[in-house]
């Protein structure tokens, strides 16, 4: 199936660090996205980029996209420990009916 | 007011029981989806409709029903509970099918014993 894969699946960091979170995938795309989910929350939405992008930035936040790796990376900069939360990858595919989710990556930042 | 929103938050039952698990948006979105996040915090995609139509029906018991009178709602219903439906299902929204953002309910944790 097209399901994303994030690595790591738990990523543990001090405040005013960076994290830096990836994601695997499959098959072809228009465009990946990432979300957020805080503990007992639904998901949040936090940014999407197209399968002819290859960076996008909004506010603290980097996506890159690498369609010949079929890999996306989410770096958060200067951290705080409002960001915990857990962080998905999601995936649609070529004819664009659904979205594919994983696992997701945990981050703590530790105050 | 909330976009989309889901009853009930919380669902204690026993094995055998039947249960419903209600969503409406208010964003007038076309397309609705019901997904399962497990234990692990996998999410899979159960359903989706789009106009009150069903789209994906992904490979889940037929106990599993879900319900859109108008586009507005879609609810879930689940006949014959067992022990691994335990999970957390989401109720979610978009402007179409598989495009642009998901718009996520905040979650009804189901427990069955």
């Amino acid at each position: 199936s097209q399901q994303g894969e994030e690595d790591p699946q738990a990523l543990s960091i001090q405040e005013g660090e960076n994290a830096t979170m990836n994601c695997s995938y499959k098959t072809s795309i228009n465009n990946l996205q990432w979300y957020r989910q805080n503990s007992g929350r639904g998901l949040v939405h936090l940014i999407l980029i197209r399968s002819n992008e290859r960076e996008k930035h909004s506010g603290r936040l980097r996506v890159t996209l690498d369609t010949s790796k079929k890999s996306s990376s989410l770096l958060i900069t200067a951290s705080r420990a409002a960001d915990t939360a857990s962080y998905f990858c999601a995936t649609d595919d070529i004819p664009g009916n659904q979205f594919y989710f994983g696992t997701g990556t945990s981050l703590t930042v530790i105050p | 007011d909330t976009a989309v929103s889901q009853t009930p938050k919380y669902l204690v039952t026993q094995m055998g029981n039947d249960k419903s698990i209600k969503c409406e948006q208010n964003l007038g979105h076309d397309t609705m989806y019901w997904y399962k996040q497990d234990s692990k915090k996998f999410l899979k995609i159960m359903f989706s409709y789009n106009n009150k139509e069903l789209i994906i029906n992904e490979t889940v018991p037929n106990r599993f029903s879900p319900k859109s009178p108008d586009k507005a709602h879609l609810n879930l219903h689940i006949n014959s509970l067992e022990l691994g439906d335990s999970a957390v299902y989401f109720c979610a929204s978009s402007w179409g099918q598989g495009t642009g953002e998901l718009f996520f309910g905040e979650g009804s944790r189901l427990t069955v014993l």
